[in-house]
Parts: structure tokens; C-alpha cells; sequence
């Protein structure tokens, strides 16, 4: 049990145009999602908090018009980088946690490379 | 603010001997400490987790850890390591809003 998806695993995009990650919970319901970026051989850094239906809560330093968030259902949020740019190249993993103040459960990562 | 150290970015230690990966945390409140495991170019996966009751927590793959107040740590152990342990292990404290403050990361290489 809680396992959770990402897609794609991987992307390579040209620089300028944008690129959507969806973060599915298979099989349990996620009120808060999270996304997280990770640089290599570097710990994780939470980007930004996603509660279903309501606006995502940006960590400091995150840019909320680059990184859109959106959580349509209890099962899916997506992570939608816009314009990107080679800098933007990272490994964005997703969690979902069934309960509030519970274990997150994470996906496998998303690979992105802006030429 | 929580915080989590992770003093050692390697440990290396022959197959079949015991490991400890080390974290020590500092949060106001009673703590909620995680462990997870990184393989390369993969998410990470949950090992175990403390939130309360008995001081020694045991996790996945045979791990376990030891919550220690006093000493605020909370080491990771395995009485005897396999090569496939041989991953990036995250200790992670949660905080207000349901917030995972990690480690730094060890690397831990297990040997032949």
C-alpha cells in the first residue's frame, strides 16, 4: 500500500517552453501533496505545499507564476514548470501523506533537462 | 525552526558488520523522526518512523532505530549490512503544516 506515481520519469524539454508532472496516490486519498526539488548529491528542498482544491502555499523563494500547482482530487496534483529554462533542470519528486501529521509517501522523481 | 543534522555524508562498512547512520534533530514539542532511503535517480522510500512509545523503532529491510531524548538522535542501525544497502539515507523531522525538514544525506557504501 501507499504508493505513489509520477509522470513522466523523465523530460527533456527546449528551453522557453513548459512542462506538466503529475503526482498520483494509487491507492489512498491525499489531501496535502507535496513537491519537493532535488539537486544533485543535495537533499531534498520542499517547493511548495498542495492542498485539494485551494491555491498551493509556496515556500520562500520558490516562484509561484514559474512553478504552477494545481491539486484537482484527492489522487492527483500537478507540477506544471513554465517557460523553462536550463536552470530549471532538476529532480522534482512529489509526496503524499494519507493523514495529516502522517508518514509521506514519495514518488520515484521526475528527471528534467531544459536544453 | 526544526532542524535535523546528519553529521557524516559516508559511512562505509564491510558487509555482514553492523551500521549506524547518525542524526540528531532539535525541534520544540515532542518530535516526529523519519528515516528514507534514496537509490540512484529514485524517490525516496520510507524506512521506519518514531512518534511515540517504545524508544527503539523497527523499520523495513531490518532496520531500526534508537530515539534517544536526552541526546536528541536518532541513529539508523542494521546489525548486519548487505551490499544492496548501499544507498543515500535521509533522516527527516516533521514540523508545523505536515513539513518534512531533511538531513543533509549519508551515503552509505557497503563493501565486500
Amino acid at each position: 500500500g501507499a504508493v505513489v506515481s509520477q509522470h513522466p520519469s523523465w523530460v527533456i524539454c527546449k528551453s522557453g517552453t513548459s512542462v506538466k508532472i503529475e503526482c498520483r496516490s494509487l491507492d489512498f486519498q491525499a489531501t496535502t501533496m507535496f513537491w519537493y526539488r532535488q539537486f544533485p548529491k543535495q537533499s531534498l528542498m520542499l517547493m511548495a505545499t498542495s492542498n485539494e482544491g485551494s491555491k498551493a502555499t509556496y515556500e520562500q523563494g520558490v516562484e509561484k507564476d514559474k512553478f504552477l500547482i494545481n491539486h484537482a482530487s484527492l489522487t492527483l496534483s500537478t507540477l506544471t514548470v513554465t517557460s523553462a529554462h536550463p536552470e530549471d533542470s532538476s529532480f522534482y519528486i512529489c509526496s503524499a501523506s494519507p493523514l495529516v501529521a502522517d508518514t509521506q509517501y514519495f514518488g520515484p522523481g521526475t528527471r528534467l533537462t531544459v536544453l | 525552526a526544526q532542524s535535523v543534522a546528519q553529521p557524516e555524508d559516508q559511512v562505509n562498512v564491510a558487509e555482514g558488520n553492523p551500521l549506524t547512520v547518525k542524526c540528531t534533530y532539535s525541534v520544540s514539542g515532542n518530535p516526529y523522526l523519519f528515516w528514507y532511503v534514496q537509490y540512484p535517480n529514485r524517490g525516496l522510500q520510507f524506512l521506519l518512523k518514531y512518534i511515540t512509545g517504545d524508544n527503539l523503532v523497527k523499520g523495513s529491510y531490518g532496520f531500526e532505530a534508537e530515539f534517544n531524548k536526552s541526546q536528541t538522535s536518532f541513529h539508523l542501525k542494521k546489525p548486519s549490512a548487505l551490499v544492496s544497502d548501499s544507498a543515500l539515507y535521509f533522516c527527516a523531522v516533521l514540523g508545523g503544516g505536515n513539513k518534512l525538514t531533511f538531513g543533509t544525506g549519508t551515503q552509505l557504501k557497503v563493501e565486500l
